[in-house]
């Protein structure tokens, strides 16, 4: 079945260090979210990306999407303790821009101070 | 109301008992999705409403599972003769398309827990 795989699981970095997450479709994806769950909390958008090799900012935030539009990835530069949660791609298989999210298994994101 | 709402928060249950689980979605939001979530695990697809009518029913694990939606807007998630695996946080989500993007925003979600 479609699947979209993430990794890693865990991240543990010191505040000011930069971290990735990457993301990984089994099927080409019509568009690719990412969202930050904090711990207790529920998940929140952070962007979305659509086009082929799309790449868009938000301050240290980085997003990639591949040219095949079956990978993604996010970097985080200098990170702060701001930054702990857990981060979920989710990608929308074939061409639709509503219905189904495929949502990876997340990367949690530990920052010590 | 600003976000959206689910009710309850919590719920503990004996199993072999039925529950029902409520999503209010923002005003105006046209999909709402409900996704279950197991402890430090990803989100896992129920169901997805267009309108009142749900064009993708695939994630429903059982036919334990039910959801239907009225009036286009509050849906209910039923769960008959709950399991202990059922038990995991439930969330509902709704969106709107804007210029062909779609963004979904969480409730807080329902904590349910089987005994």
């Amino acid at each position: 079945g479609q699947q979209v795989m993430q990794i890693p699981q865990y991240q543990h970095v010191q505040e000011g260090e930069d971290f990735t997450t990457y993301c990984n479709s089994s099927t080409t994806l019509s568009n690719i979210q990412w969202y930050k769950q904090r711990p207790g909390g529920h998940p929140v958008f952070l962007i979305q990306l659509v086009k082929s090799g799309e790449v868009k900012k938000q301050k240290r935030l980085t997003f990639q999407f591949g040219e095949a539009k079956k990978n993604s990835s996010l970097h985080i530069t200098a990170t702060q303790t701001t930054d702990v949660g857990t981060y979920f791609c989710a990608g929308r298989p074939g061409s639709s821009n509503t219905g189904k999210l495929i949502f990876g298994q997340g990367t949690t994101l530990q920052v010590k101070p | 109301g600003a976000g959206v709402s689910q009710s309850p928060s919590n719920k503990v249950t004996e199993k072999g008992k039925d529950v029902e689980l409520r999503c209010d979605p923002i005003s105006g939001h046209t999909a709402l999705y409900w996704y279950r979530q197991s402890l430090g695990q990803g989100l896992e697809f129920l169901i997805y409403f267009q309108g009142n009518s749900a064009p993708d029913k695939s994630g429903l694990p059982s036919d334990r599972f039910s959801a239907e939606r009225t009036g286009g807007s509050v849906s209910t998630l039923t769960i008959q003769r709950t399991q202990q695996e059922d038990s995991a946080v439930y969330l509902c989500a709704s969106s709107l398309l804007n210029q062909g993007l779609e963004t979904q925003y969480f409730g807080p979600g329902t904590r349910l827990l089987v005994l």
